[in-house]
């Protein structure tokens, strides 16, 4: 059962372009929304994170958004650049203590010249 | 300050064959999770654990073990492989102690063929 579900699952932008990734989740009990980026060959890393009580998180050229009611957040990437390009990861994490992330099934981002 | 590693980084093993992959960190992160990427599933978790000698099991706990008798190491042993195991392989760390820092930091990852 995919608590997670993420789209596209491949996207490809032109440099300078904007990137959008989606997610939805279903367990409104989940409490803290990180994405991961990740490089070929390497581990994924955080990217950028937020919390329900907020509707937006931006860092540099990266914004999350976030609709509390319609359960789905998204991945926004500005002034896409080719160093963007790898596979992004949206996750879910519930407060119950056993801290584990629930991921979606990534999207392999690819930013053209 | 290596961080989180992990060995080997790739393997090649045959079916019925005992693999162990492992995971170390230097953080003194208390908790530690084992993950296997496929394409069209994204990570997966296997087992994660919380302290020394206390694990549990995650989504696809099935044809592994683990054991954590030292807060830095988290191994991970497939007990007879099997080909549907041929994966990538990602150890993380967390210390979810700082509400404000709940990142999971990931190793290399375990490049496994199992023919």
């Amino acid at each position: 059962q995919q608590q997670v579900k993420q789209s596209p699952q491949s996207l490809i932008v032109q440099k300078g372009g904007i990137s959008i990734i989606n997610c939805a989740y279903e367990n409104t009990a989940f409490d803290y929304f990180p994405w991961y980026q990740q490089f070929p060959g390497k581990g994924p890393a955080l990217l950028i994170a937020i919390r329900p009580d907020v509707s937006e998180k931006k860092e540099g050229r990266f914004t999350i958004s976030f609709n509390k009611s319609a359960k789905q957040f998204s991945l926004h990437i500005m002034d896409s650049q080719p160093g963007d390009s790898a596979t992004y990861f949206c996750a879910a994490h519930i407060n119950f203590g056993n801290e584990k992330l629930t991921f979606g099934t990534g999207t392999r981002l690819t930013i053209i010249p | 300050d290596a961080g989180i590693t992990q060995s080997p980084r790739y393997k090649i093993t045959e079916t019925g064959r005992q693999v162990t992959l492992m995971c170390h960190q230097t953080w003194s992160h208390s908790y530690m999770f084992w993950y296997r990427q496929d394409l069209g599933h994204g990570l997966r978790l296997i087992y994660y654990s919380a302290a020394a000698d206390i694990t549990d099991k995650g989504e696809v706990p099935d044809g592994y073990v683990v054991s954590r008798s030292k807060t830095e190491n988290f191994p991970l042993t497939l007990e007879s492989a099997t080909r549907s195991q041929t994966s990538v392989y990602f150890c993380a760390s967390s210390d979810f102690s700082d509400r404000s820092q709940e990142t999971q930091y990931f190793g290399p990852g375990t490049r496994l063929l199992v023919l």
